[in-house]
């Protein structure tokens, strides 16, 4: 079952622009990821941000997360070429102790040189 | 570390053959998982091990599909007998215990079943 949905589904902008991705999900959680997945390639992990935390930066990554609205953003600033992949929302169950992670269906970002 | 290696990167068969594919996790790591990847369906989670042990198979579509995990550093993924639709990219990630599971994708082996 799909945990979190992302939207756009796809997003393309200039390089240079900043890029908004949401996330949406349904339950109670620990903690929720955004990872990256060039093509051809496997998903890398971008950044995690607590439940308890509401904003989360790391370079040129900034996390929010409203659990009272179960949804989060992912914003990329100054984008460049190289940015252009997609890119998911991960989360956990939080009324479950599985080690799961339920991926959604990703934000495919093209960044335009 | 060379992160998480999948065997082979690409692999073509023919329906009804049998397809194994092979993770090596990375070490020290306590979890392994294997998701398959397809436009129609997105990113679904197999099957995951703790410990060499099988947690949690019930995304596994079919008996068709079969994983192990011998041992710490090495885990299988088996099709038998293989169908079209099967085909898709699958993903072997590994985990250490750690209360946000964060997880490390291989860079998966795309099958196709003719």
């Amino acid at each position: 079952s799909q945990q979190g949905e992302e939207d756009p589904q796809a997003l393309s902008i200039q390089e240079g622009e900043n890029a908004t991705m949401n996330c949406s999900y349904k339950t109670s959680i620990n903690n929720l990821q955004w990872y990256r997945q060039n093509s051809g390639r496997g998903l890398v992990h971008l950044i995690l941000i607590r439940s308890n935390e509401r904003e989360k930066h790391s370079g040129r990554l900034r996390v929010t997360l409203d659990t009272s609205k179960k949804s989060s953003s992912l914003l990329i600033t100054a984008s460049r070429a190289a940015d252009t992949a997609s890119y998911f929302c991960a989360t956990d169950d939080g009324m479950d102790s599985s080690y799961k992670l339920i991926f959604g269906s990703g934000t495919r970002l093209l960044v335009r040189p | 570390d060379a992160g998480v290696i999948q065997s082979p990167r690409h692999e073509v068969t023919e329906m009804g053959q049998e397809v194994t594919l092979r993770c090596k996790p990375i070490s020290g790591h306590d979890y392994l998982f294997w998701y398959r990847q397809t436009m129609m369906r997105g990113l679904e989670l197999l099957i995951y091990f703790n410990n060499n042990v099988p947690i949690d198979d019930s995304g596994m579509p079919e008996d068709r599909f079969s994983a192990k995990m011998p041992n710490a550093s090495f885990s299988t993924l088996k099709i038998q007998p293989s169908e079209p639709r099967d085909s898709a990219v699958y993903f072997c990630a590994s985990g250490p215990l750690s209360i946000e599971n964060t997880q490390y994708f291989g860079p998966g082996t795309r099958l196709t079943v003719l």
